[in-house]
């Protein structure tokens, strides 16, 4: 396995537009996890899934995000009618929580998204 | 709400000396992640640390974590330009949740 993968790793909209990031975990992780990330500052949480279910979307989040992990492998993270406080780094990591299992993140090397 | 607090958030260092950067959390929570972010580049893990009084090496780096004082550290002994990277910790919300919580980071630079 070559670790989390995301795409596209950058990409540029304008205002307005909408957009969607493609997350591929480690195929035995049963979590995911997506994270925004802005310059200078640490991973914010967005939202985390247990095989296909949506655990929790933070509530920091605007309707126009969604985030969806059908049948349980790759997760999509899609922004509605973005806006320029939007760009930013979207992070994907997922882990394997079975057991005595230490809930380690790996995560992706990211999608970043600039709004023009 | 879970807040996630580091100090200092920049740390600038000569090589070969030591120094201690914090984390503390509000939660009651017993399980703490150091990551190691190099500018442009992803997370990398550093450290799992999931009980009171826990403590791991690797190399010239050193984490601890008490619960008690819901307080992790971690060490740098010698630092050397390598190092150089941002440091950040995470912790569980609530134990057994596995939804992490990020720090503020902590920007370090090692100066040769």
């Amino acid at each position: 396995d070559t670790g989390v993968s995301q795409d596209p790793r950058h990409k540029i909209t304008k205002r307005g537009q909408n957009v969607t990031f493609r997350c591929d975990p480690i195929s035995e992780h049963n979590r995911l996890y997506w994270y925004r990330q802005t310059l200078g500052q640490g991973p914010e949480f967005l939202t985390y899934f247990q095989n296909e279910a949506q655990l929790e979307k933070s509530r920091l989040l605007s309707d126009r995000f969604s985030a969806e992990r059908p049948k349980g492998s790759f997760s999509t993270l899609e922004i509605q009618r973005t806006e320029q406080g939007d760009s930013a780094m979207y992070l994907c990591a997922s882990s394997l929580v079975v057991g005595r299992s230490t809930g380690e993140l790996f995560f992706g090397e990211g999608s970043r998204l600039t709004v023009l | 709400e879970l807040k996630v607090e580091q100090n200092p958030l920049f740390l600038s260092m000569q090589e070969g000396k030591n120094y201690t950067i914090y984390c503390n959390y509000s939660t009651t929570s017993d399980r703490l992640y150091w990551y190691r972010q190099d500018p442009g580049k992803s997370l990398e893990s550093l450290f799992v640390l999931l009980s009171n009084g826990a403590v791991k090496q690797e190399g010239r780096l050193m984490a601890s974590l008490d619960t008690k004082a819901r307080l992790s550290t971690l060490h740098i002994t010698a630092a050397v330009h390598d190092l150089s990277a941002t440091y950040f910790c995470a912790v569980d919300v609530t134990s057994g949740t596995y939804k992490y919580i990020f720090g503020t980071g902590t920007r370090l630079k090692v100066l040769a």
